[in-house]
């Protein structure tokens, strides 16, 4: 795997901005991607960065750096349907170019 | 509609019983892949395949069997199921092998209990 670090849970505040945080190894790494998991449900994409910079898509954004093994998934306007794990992955091509995932943050959004 | 199809949705069974879970897609894919997502350790690779005939270990294989006779299924073989083999699974499929920037397709999910 890459060691793909993301905190376990995190708390925010309906419509409120909130920032999650992923750090990777960057050998052999290719490419960031990031899911959204509720609960018993499969994980469903949300973005996907390969190089450096913010990639915008509605109220969510990603961000990469590539030389510090770096990236964050930004929501804004939080809407109790945010309430989800969310999960980093990144793209490895010294392992048949697997997708590695990263243990998921779990984010709760309280009225 | 495009899609990856797991069955079945749920599974008790019990420890040494042979059991299949079946995954299909009908989108032409050439890459599949088997995860496990257990509480605490997050989705892990149990095999993949790049293609038809091509399959090969991800970071946990043991006590799983795959194969890929055609293109659009990808089966998940445990020929002698255990407790620790109750987890989650997903089945994916993505356009091809070697893509880099291609999301991943998943299955809604099989639940196994091994009793």
């Amino acid at each position: 795997g890459q060691n793909i670090d993301q905190p376990t849970e995190m708390t925010a505040t309906e419509g409120a901005i909130v920032q999650i945080n992923c750090t990777y190894q960057t050998s052999g790494f290719n490419g960031l991607f990031w899911y959204q998991q509720h609960a018993g449900e499969a994980p469903t994409f949300l973005s996907y960065n390969v190089l450096d910079g913010l990639e915008e898509k509605g109220r969510f954004s990603s961000f990469l750096s590539r030389s510090k093994g770096y990236s964050y998934l930004l929501l804004k306007e939080l809407q109790m349907k945010d309430s989800a794990s969310y999960l980093c992955a990144g793209v490895n091509s010294n392992s048949g170019y697997a997708l590695n995932f990263g243990k998921g943050t779990s984010l709760l959004v309280t009225p | 509609e495009a899609q990856v199809t797991q069955n079945p949705r749920y599974l008790i069974t019990v420890t040494g019983k042979k059991l299949t879970v079946t995954c299909s897609q009908n989108m032409n894919h050439e890459y599949m892949s088997w995860y496990r997502q257990d509480p605490g350790l997050g989705l892990r690779q149990i095999y993949y395949s790049m293609n038809v005939e091509v399959t090969d270990k991800g970071d946990v294989p043991e006590g799983y069997k795959v194969s890929r006779k055609e293109k659009r299924n990808f089966p998940l073989i445990l020929e002698s199921p255990s407790p620790n083999q109750t987890s989650l699974y997903f089945c994916a499929s993505r356009d091809t092998g070697s893509a880099t920037n291609e999301k991943l397709f998943f299955g809604s999910g099989t639940q196994l209990s091994v009793l």
